[in-house]
């Protein structure tokens, strides 16, 4: 069982709707969780990260991590053509070293 | 443009073959670190290195190797060659090692192994 599940998709939806991404994980040592977005050829981006439990807001995207449930969800308001993406999942633990553990990525295609 | 540099872009190579992929971190940023996707097998740490040490290994193969140079450029070899090797080789780097640095995503290197 991998540490860190993702549905890979692929998710389609119609432009403006609010999309749902979200991981689960096993390891509760996790306590930094981010959001990257990974345009089709190019590398990773730091959407959002989040420092344990909690909602995080960024324009038109909402973090949130339920550590209870070992869960954390990307929320994305008004979504656009531009979002089109894969989204992956990160986590981290204090560890001293920085070995970011990803989901699978979730492919997102918004539809105009 | 994240500012870290990787080439080449795209390499093609035989099985048993050899190759050495090359990155430059940002500006100012002391730890490398790298990893490759592959569609099975997702996103994988394999290595880190702050200010020329290894700091840290993931599930990096013996075939494998790395290191960080004193200008803080990083070099990653891939030896013996197997057709499974064939993946996307990023580098990302970040100002320091230790808690939560954001790591910054080179654009890759598009490894194929034939």
């Amino acid at each position: 069982q991998k540490e860190v599940e993702q549905d890979p998709g692929p998710l389609s939806v119609p432009e403006g709707a609010i999309v749902s991404l979200n991981c689960t994980y096993s390891n509760s040592a996790f306590q930094y969780f981010m959001w990257y977005r990974q345009y089709s050829r190019k590398g990773p981006e730091l959407l959002m990260y989040t420092y344990s439990s909690g909602n995080k807001e960024d324009g038109r995207f909402t973090a949130q991590v339920d550590k209870s449930s070992k869960y954390i969800s990307l929320f994305i308001r008004d979504s656009q053509p531009s979002d089109s993406a894969t989204y992956l999942c990160a986590m981290l633990g204090i560890q001293g070293a920085q070995k970011l553990v990803f989901g699978q990525g979730t492919r997102l295609t918004i539809n105009p | 443009d994240s500012g870290v540099t990787q080439t080449p872009k795209h390499l093609i190579t035989a099985t048993g073959q050899r190759v050495t992929l090359r990155c430059s971190p940002r500006s100012g940023d002391l730890s490398v670190y790298w990893y490759q996707q592959s569609l099975d097998q997702g996103l994988q740490f394999l290595i880190q290195y702050y200010n020329g040490e290894e700091r840290a290994k993931g599930n990096i193969l013996e075939r494998f190797s790395a290191q960080q140079f004193p200008d803080l450029h990083s070099e990653l070899n891939l030896s013996s060659l197997e057709l499974g090797d064939s993946a996307l080789y990023f580098c990302a780097s970040s100002v320091e090692a230790s808690f939560y640095n954001e790591q910054f995503f080179g654009p890759g290197t598009r490894l194929t192994v034939l």
